[in-house]
């Protein structure tokens, strides 16, 4: 069965620095990836996916993530963090065109 | 644009009762999900509906647990004899089908006293 693990439950940057939020991926097969975000009392809003194609995938609110798959990881980056990037985001797998499998979440806080 | 609407936003209840959920899905989008979130059990998948096939029920954890989509637009999800773990934020998506990201509402806060 598909799956992703979010190894960290929180992530602290400092604004202005680099983030990274990890996802590794266990799939037989072409993994289809994304990651989504969530505000307080508010539903996921859908950041980026990757299907199939170039490893750097760009999404929005200046996030990207790479896809790896030598090491079974697509990890969510951003080059210089801003307080409102403070969140809990989501990585999530799907095999078919059905229903998404997430990771357990990973809180992120960017420091002022 | 509109979104993914689904109401209530929140709803208390006794033990014991029915609830019912609803959700209406971003026009034209063909395919339908609930989800449930919990701190315990985080996101987990419930239902989905896909243009008029039969929906896939796998990850309805009771019998207590039922949706429908009528009309290929509008679902409602209905939980029977509510229990205490039923506590949950319940979240219903929506897509253009294929691999095309969901698009989530801001889902329905369940207590259950």
């Amino acid at each position: 069965a598909q799956s992703v693990a979010q190894p960290e439950d929180q992530v602290n940057v400092a604004e202005g620095n680099p983030l990274t939020v990890k996802c590794t991926y266990s799939v037989s097969g072409n993994p289809y990836l994304f990651w989504y975000v969530q505000y307080p009392n508010r539903g996921l809003q859908f950041l980026l996916k990757y299907i199939t194609g170039d490893n750097l995938v760009k999404g929005s609110y200046g996030f990207e993530a790479e896809f790896n798959k030598s090491q079974t990881s697509f990890h969510l980056k951003k080059p210089s963090a801003l307080v409102s990037d403070s969140a809990l985001y989501f990585c999530a797998v799907v095999r078919s065109a059905r229903q998404l499998t997430f990771g357990s979440g990973t809180q992120l806080t960017v420091l002022p | 644009g509109a979104g993914v609407s689904q109401s209530p936003s929140n709803k208390v209840t006794e033990k014991g009762k029915d609830v019912e959920l609803r959700c209406d899905p971003i026009s034209g989008h063909t395919a339908l999900y609930w989800y449930r979130q919990s701190l315990g059990q985080g996101l987990e998948f419930l239902i989905y509906f896909q243009g008029n096939s039969a929906p896939d029920k796998s990850g309805l954890p009771s019998d207590r647990f039922s949706a429908e989509r009528t009309g290929g637009s509008v679902s409602t999800l209905t939980i029977q004899r509510t229990q205490q773990e039923d506590s949950a934020v319940y979240l219903c998506a929506s897509s253009s089908g294929g691999n095309q990201p969901q698009h989530f509402g801001d889902g329905t806060r369940l207590s259950i006293l």
